[in-house]
């Protein structure tokens, strides 16, 4: 089974920063990864599919880079609505499955 | 509009059985795979199982094989995930959602689109 494992596990940050959340494969999974957010008590939604394509409707500042089994998502200038948990999922084999997650907090 | 209307809040003893529902509206309910994912409470997503709609195909994550059951009735647009004897430890909030294929270049990518707004299962005693 291929394992996802996010990091850091949770990180806090300021309206305005740029944050970096990393998620890794357990192996080559191409560029079969999406990424969601989930706000407290929300459905998760999606913002990034095939790594770096941006879901129709998501704002700009969210973006995805990686291939194989290193992946990277980036917010630039955090907002107030951004706080949430971020998962990343690979999509490569049929059971999809999910990282941990990391946990955006305000500074 | 899309949508995937979820059953409400269930609470339940061990041993009992129960059967959780999720309802498509707004689109071709048969055309798109449902996913269920549990989220136990503080804890993170985890991927359940799917089912196609379309011929009621089943796939289940090994976690949760012979534990739950995926169904679907595809006459009311309505998936389901059930349990014959609940355990405290199924104490969770399942999520149903649609899959999502998108071409990017030549392959097609898969992620969840829409989702219901979550069962939450209690189970105590």
């Amino acid at each position: 089974d291929i394992q996802m494992t996010q990091s850091p596990s949770s990180l806090a940050a300021a309206v305005g920063d740029r944050v970096t959340i990393g998620c890794r494969a357990s192996q080559n999974i191409n560029n079969y990864l999406s990424w969601y957010q989930q706000r407290p008590g929300k459905a998760p939604e999606v913002l990034i599919y095939a790594a770096s394509s941006l879901r129709s409707g998501v704002p700009q500042r969210f973006s995805g880079t990686g291939s194989g089994t290193d992946f990277t998502l980036t917010i630039s200038d955090l907002q107030p609505e951004d706080f949430a948990t971020y998962y990343c999922q690979q999509s490569y084999s049929g059971r999809m499955v999910f990282g941990g997650g990391t946990k955006v907090e305000i500074k | 509009e899309v949508q995937l209307v979820q059953s409400g809040p269930e609470v339940k003893k061990p041993g009992e059985s129960l059967k959780i529902s999720c309802k498509g509206s707004g689109y071709s309910f048969i055309n798109y795979w449902i996913v269920w994912v549990r989220q136990m409470p503080g804890k993170g997503l985890e991927w359940m199982g799917i089912i196609y709609p379309g011929d009621s195909d089943t796939r289940y994550s090994p976690s949760f094989q012979g534990q739950v059951t995926i169904s679907v009735d595809k006459s009311i647009n309505t998936a389901y995930l059930q349990w014959n004897s609940l355990k405290a430890s199924d104490s969770a909030k399942y999520y149903c959602a649609r899959r999502e294929q998108q071409k990017v270049h030549v392959y097609y990518h898969y992620y969840m689109d829409v989702w219901g707004e979550g069962t939450t299962v209690t189970v105590s005693s």
